[in-house]
């Protein structure tokens, strides 16, 4: 597509409930990262995918939080058992192959709000 | 531990003035340097990359690379009440995770 896409938008959930959040790149970009912000905080990274490599899932805080990505693609990031404290905006970002010439961009987000 | 520096604000600057953005890294190895916009409620945008010591200008913006310093700066000429948001700096190190590390963001008000 022409840009990141995330879905939903904005999702309430009960706390406990588990949650998934999707994100699709732009096409052809090959590495995905997950980041999260919490209000008036910067950007925490959560994990990162490049092309068939292992993800590097070295800043996902809890076990709770899992994701995949599919075909090189599509990821979906996985929150079971949700806290108050993972409420967030959950940011996907992309970028094109060429290690760290080139910036990212990020999708619209989504904001997860635990009840 | 990599870590990218940034004076949270906010930085009031008036209408027309010249806005100057300040960012300290502390990994001499880092390589590429951006400046992401992110405007209240939004995702962070790209605006800029530096990748060598010196000026890069792109209309109003223009980003300056100083590795000898580990300092990377973004000014704003002609400032608008338009580029009121919050200015993100991120440093590419290499290795790891290949990703980014941000700055917490300067929060910059242009005051019409």
């Amino acid at each position: 597509g022409a840009g990141v896409s995330q879905s939903p938008s904005n999702k309430v959930t009960e706390k406990g409930k588990d949650v998934e959040l999707r994100c699709d790149p732009i096409s052809g970009h090959t590495a995905l990262y997950w980041y999260r912000q919490s209000l008036g905080q910067g950007l925490e990274f959560l994990i990162y995918f490049q092309g068939n490599s292992a993800p590097d899932k070295s800043g996902l805080p809890s076990d709770r939080f899992s994701a995949e990505r599919t075909g090189g693609s599509v990821s979906t990031l996985t929150i079971q058992r949700t806290q108050q404290e993972d409420s967030a905006v959950y940011l996907c970002a992309s970028r094109t192959n060429g290690g760290g010439l080139y910036g990212y961009t990020f999708g619209s987000g989504t904001r997860l709000t635990v009840v | 531990q990599k870590e990218v520096e940034q004076n949270s604000g906010p930085l009031s600057v008036p209408e027309g003035a010249i806005a100057s953005l300040n960012c300290t890294y502390s990994d001499r190895g880092s390589q590429s340097f951006f400046w992401y916009r992110q405007y209240s409620g939004k995702s962070p945008e790209l605006i800029m990359s530096i990748y060598s010591n010196g000026d890069k200008e792109d209309g109003r913006f223009t980003a300056q690379l100083n590795k000898a310093s580990q300092y990377v700066s973004l000014l704003i000429r002609d400032s608008q009440p338009s580029d009121s948001a919050t200015y993100l700096c991120a440093v590419h190190s290499g290795g790891g995770a290949d990703g980014l590390t941000f700055g917490k963001g300067t929060h910059l008000i242009i005051q019409p």
